[in-house]
């Protein structure tokens, strides 16, 4: 079975300060991906990566970076967190072929105070 | 560029009930389709994919879509809502770079 690990279910932060979202995969996924979810706006591509170092912005990169220093683990940095940062935010992987389904993680429910 | 347009933010069903969810997309490039489910606080599940062959597919837990390229839609249908259906249900196309296109979501409730 596929797992897609997150490495907090819920997390609270205040403005300003530096968060790390870790995800990582036991596929040997080549793709990971980040996205955030908001009511009424579905999924947004935050950042994608296709392999160790290699990272694309997505549709909504402003305000994060990413790191991908081992293939099974993509990281997502808020480096000074806002209010408006507050959101669902789900990792995923998957192979390199454009069939291949996403596998997604549980989700950080993040709060920015 | 590819987009994906789901009908309605939210469809309510009695148990028992057909669901008929709705999606349209729109793809320079034969598409490749998916259908994934997301229960309450949880991430989300691949329900079904279309790749390539036979228009209808079928997926977990009873539910079908079928592929329909002249109207460019991608329609997700159970013959029998049950109450743990209730979630939300996103469709899905893939671009050429490997990343999905996610339409808004549509929220089932099932009524008892």
């Amino acid at each position: 079975d596929v797992k897609v690990t997150q490495s907090s279910r819920y997390l609270v932060k205040r403005t300003g300060e530096k968060v790390f979202l870790e995800c990582v995969q036991d596929m040997d996924h080549e793709n990971m991906f980040w996205y955030r979810q908001d009511p009424g706006l579905g999924l947004r591509l935050i950042y994608f990566s296709y392999d160790v170092k290699m990272k694309e912005k997505g549709d909504i990169p402003e305000g994060y970076s990413v790191s991908r220093e081992k293939k099974e683990r993509f990281s997502l940095i808020l480096e000074s967190a806002s209010t408006n940062q507050t959101s669902m935010y789900l990792c995923a992987s998957s192979y390199p072929q454009l069939y291949n389904e996403q596998f997604f993680g549980p989700g950080t429910r993040l709060t920015v105070l | 560029a590819q987009s994906v347009t789901q009908l309605g933010s939210h469809v309510s069903v009695s148990e028992g009930a057909l669901v008929l969810l709705r999606c349209n997309y729109s793809s320079s490039v034969p598409p490749y389709l998916f259908w994934y489910v997301q229960y309450p606080n949880q991430g989300l599940q691949l329900l079904l994919k279309y790749t390539t062959g036979a228009t209808l597919v079928k997926g977990i837990n009873g539910f079908e879509a079928e592929f329909k390229k002249s109207e460019t839609s991608f329609h997700l249908t159970k013959p029998s809502a049950h109450m743990s259906d209730a979630a939300e249900y996103f469709c899905a196309v893939s671009d050429s770079s490997y990343k999905l296109i996610f339409g808004s979501g549509t929220r089932l409730l099932v009524r008892p």
